[in-house]
């Protein structure tokens, strides 16, 4: 079946400094992947969707400039949180497949 | 704009007890939906879903739902809960797009 992995699984930066996260379709080709975020004892809630070749489309509320997304193969993928900020300390989650509905295992980011 | 509603927030349940957990959603177009469960410190697993056909979804686990058309409502049922089954559970609607809208989610905690 699809497959979804997410790196790394969990990282810990320095405020002011960037971090990427990975989500690649390991089985399958995907036009399109969608970012979440999870705050602890919270739902997920959708970030933005990654489009192959194009930009994203980001939800509303949600920083373009600070969240970068691209997706430059149709396996990969990429979510840079940019100067990040230790309120930007969440559970980030893609999700892609024709159906979008496989699920990585998410990446545990803390900004300190 | 789709939303989806768990009210129970917490599901404390001893084993063997049957569950049913509410979700509600708001969505005009057609519907397509899901139930999620997290282990704790796991990804989201998919329980089962429903796009169309028999509004009674069979799942893993020995999870059912059934969608209720008039009641926009899909809840999630199991005749027995087991201490494994302690997790959080989500519901959410996939709209067109195959953007995902989750609830807020509900904690079930089974004691043996």
């Amino acid at each position: 079946g699809a497959v979804v992995s997410q790196h790394p699984s969990w990282v810990i930066c320095k405020s002011g400094t960037s971090v990427k996260i990975e989500c690649r379709s390991l089985d399958f080709q995907a036009t399109t992947m969608f970012w979440y975020r999870q705050f602890p004892k919270q739902s997920l809630m959708l970030m933005a969707t990654s489009n192959e070749g194009s930009k994203a489309t980001y939800e509303q509320g949600v920083e373009k400039d600070k969240f970068l997304i691209n997706h430059a193969s149709l396996t990969l993928s990429t979510l840079t949180v940019t100067s990040a900020h230790p309120e930007d300390s969440s559970f980030y989650i893609c999700s892609a497949g024709a159906y979008g509905y496989t699920f990585g295992s998410g990446t545990r980011l803390t900004v300190v | 704009a789709q939303s989806v509603s768990q009210h129970n927030h917490h599901v404390i349940l001893s084993e063997a007890a049957s569950l049913e957990l509410g979700c509600n959603y708001s969505y005009g177009g057609t519907v397509n939906l899901f139930w999620y469960v997290q282990y704790p410190g796991q990804h989201l697993q998919l329980l089962l879903k429903y796009f169309s056909g028999d509004p009674l979804v069979k799942g893993i686990k020995g999870f059912e739902a059934e969608f209720i058309k008039s009641k926009f409502s899909f809840n999630l049922r199991k005749p027995s809960v087991q201490w494994s089954d302690t997790a959080e559970y989500f519901c959410a609607v996939r709209n067109t797009g195959n953007q995902f809208y989750f609830g807020t989610g509900t904690s079930l905690t089974v004691i043996p």
